[in-house]
């Protein structure tokens, strides 16, 4: 059974940087099937899909959070890691990491969020 | 960015109940959709991909439709676990969306 588990400061101070591991156990990282994603959600409202990093390092980020975002991983401790630089109190939300199983049907394949770690909230404040 | 608009944004039913959730893109997005349940605290749980299948473990009273724009999630006969907030998403684009998400509350 695949699990994840975020780690990382709760409180980070405006315009300082947020970083957040994601720990992967039961499966790998370096598994060609998968990509592994950072998602987010403010309190109280949806969610939203920071980027995600394929083992080989090729990444995909949101537009709207590109600027900002820099997500890597790490194949021999199982792990992916996000940064976004700059925070706001607009940051402030709960910070998941999730598997995406590519699923490939008829030639074409599209990604599916099949695990999440259980989120860790990370709040935005002096 | 492709824009996922669910309806309604939220919806009171009762145990026993059929529901049914839309889901609509902003363009064409095949069936490149996927719905997610969210309980309160809880991280979402995939329940139906590619528009139309039940991943597994899932309760077969849950059933997705749809192609192209418009989408349906459907609870045949609500349970009490059921009553969460649903979303749906698309992989369509290389910029992946999900939509507002609808509340599902007891009567």
């Amino acid at each position: 059974q695949v699990q994840l588990q975020e780690s990382g400061p709760g409180l980070v101070k405006p315009s300082e940087t947020l970083s957040l591991t994601c720990t992967v156990s039961g499966g790998s990282v370096s598994s060609g099937s998968y990509y592994w994603s950072w998602i987010r959600q403010p309190p109280g409202k949806g969610l939203e899909w920071i980027g995600y990093i394929y083992y080989s390092g090729s990444t995909n980020y949101n537009p709207s959070l590109k600027s900002r975002v820099t997500i890597s991983v790490d194949t021999s401790k199982n792990q992916f890691s996000l940064k976004l630089s700059s925070v706001t109190a607009a940051d402030t939300a709960v910070y998941y990491c999730a598997r995406d199983y590519q699923y490939c049907s008829g030639g074409s394949c599209q990604l599916i969020f099949d695990y999440w770690g259980q989120g860790t909230l990370v709040t935005v404040s002096s | 960015d492709i824009q996922m608009t669910q309806s309604p944004s939220s919806l009171s039913a009762s145990v026993g109940d059929r529901v049914t959730i839309t889901c609509r893109a902003s363009q064409s997005i095949s069936s490149y959709l996927n719905w997610y349940q969210q309980k309160p605290g809880k991280a979402p749980k995939l329940l139906i991909y590619a528009a139309s299948s039940l991943q597994s473990g899932v309760p077969s009273r849950f059933s997705g439709s749809g192609s192209g724009t418009d989408f349906t999630l459907t609870i045949s006969s609500l349970q009490p676990e059921d009553f969460a907030t649903y979303y749906c998403q698309q992989s369509y684009s290389t910029s992946i969306t999900f939509g507002q998400g609808t509340r599902l509350e007891i009567k």
